[in-house]
């Protein structure tokens, strides 16, 4: 089984902050990694697609980067409506798949 | 509009078992792959099952396999997860997601949810 291990597991940050998230893989997965954002009481929705393509509809402060197992999610001027929780999900064994740990971003 | 509708969450003793169901509507149905995943309370998300397009091809997790089985109705564009012997453990609360199928292994629709509480 491939484990995804993020970091932090929180972080504290202000309005307009430039925050980064990491995501690790057990092994590599090439670039099959996605991510997701969760706010309370919601549902996920998708952010990031193939480790860095933008989902259509989000804002372009987001960005991803990363290949085999070193990924980021990076939010390049933290905004109110960011604060939520950041799940990374690998693909590289698709059908089936496994998440991070989640990453919760705070206001300070 | 795509839409994916929980329903049939409960709370239901160790060992019991639950039928939950997701209706989708706002999109082709027997065109996609789906998926079941669960939170727990306070806790991550943990893929759980899949179901092929023609409903011939299933997934499940290694803490499932056994005791769930999903299955699908294309004429009542219909998702289904059946639970038996469930344990305290599989309290969680209960997502139906689409397949993107284009983008390889992108969940791109969630539903909101269906809560499964086990316990005596």
């Amino acid at each position: 089984d491939i484990h995804m291990t993020q970091s932090p597991s929180s972080l504290s940050a202000s309005v307009g902050d430039r925050v980064t998230i990491t995501c690790r893989a057990s092994q590599s997965i090439r670039r099959y990694l996605n991510w997701y954002q969760q706010k309370p009481g919601k549902a996920p929705s998708l952010l990031i697609y193939a480790a860095s393509s933008l989902e259509v509809g989000v804002p372009s402060r987001f960005s991803g980067g990363g290949s085999g197992t070193d990924f980021t999610l990076t939010i390049s001027s933290l905004q109110p409506e960011d604060f939520a929780t950041y799940y990374c999900q690998q693909a590289f064994t698709t059908p089936m798949s496994t998440f991070g740990q989640g990453t919760k971003v705070e206001i300070k | 509009e795509v839409q994916l509708v929980e329903s049939g969450g409960a709370v239901v003793q160790p060992g019991g078992s639950l039928r939950l169901a997701c209706a989708i509507s706002g999109f082709t149905f027997d065109d996609y792959t789906v998926h079941w995943v669960r939170q727990a309370p306070g806790k991550g998300l943990e893929w759980v099952s899949l179901l092929s397009r023609d409903g011939v091809t299933t997934y499940y997790a290694e803490s499932v396999k056994g005791r769930f089985t999903i299955s699908r109705d294309n004429t009542k564009n219909s998702l289904y997860l059946q639970m038996n012997s469930l344990r305290t453990e599989d309290t969680a609360l209960y997502y139906c997601v689409k397949d993107s199928e284009s983008r390889y292994g992108v969940l791109d629709y969630w539903g909101q949810g269906t809560l499964v509480t086990v316990s005596s």
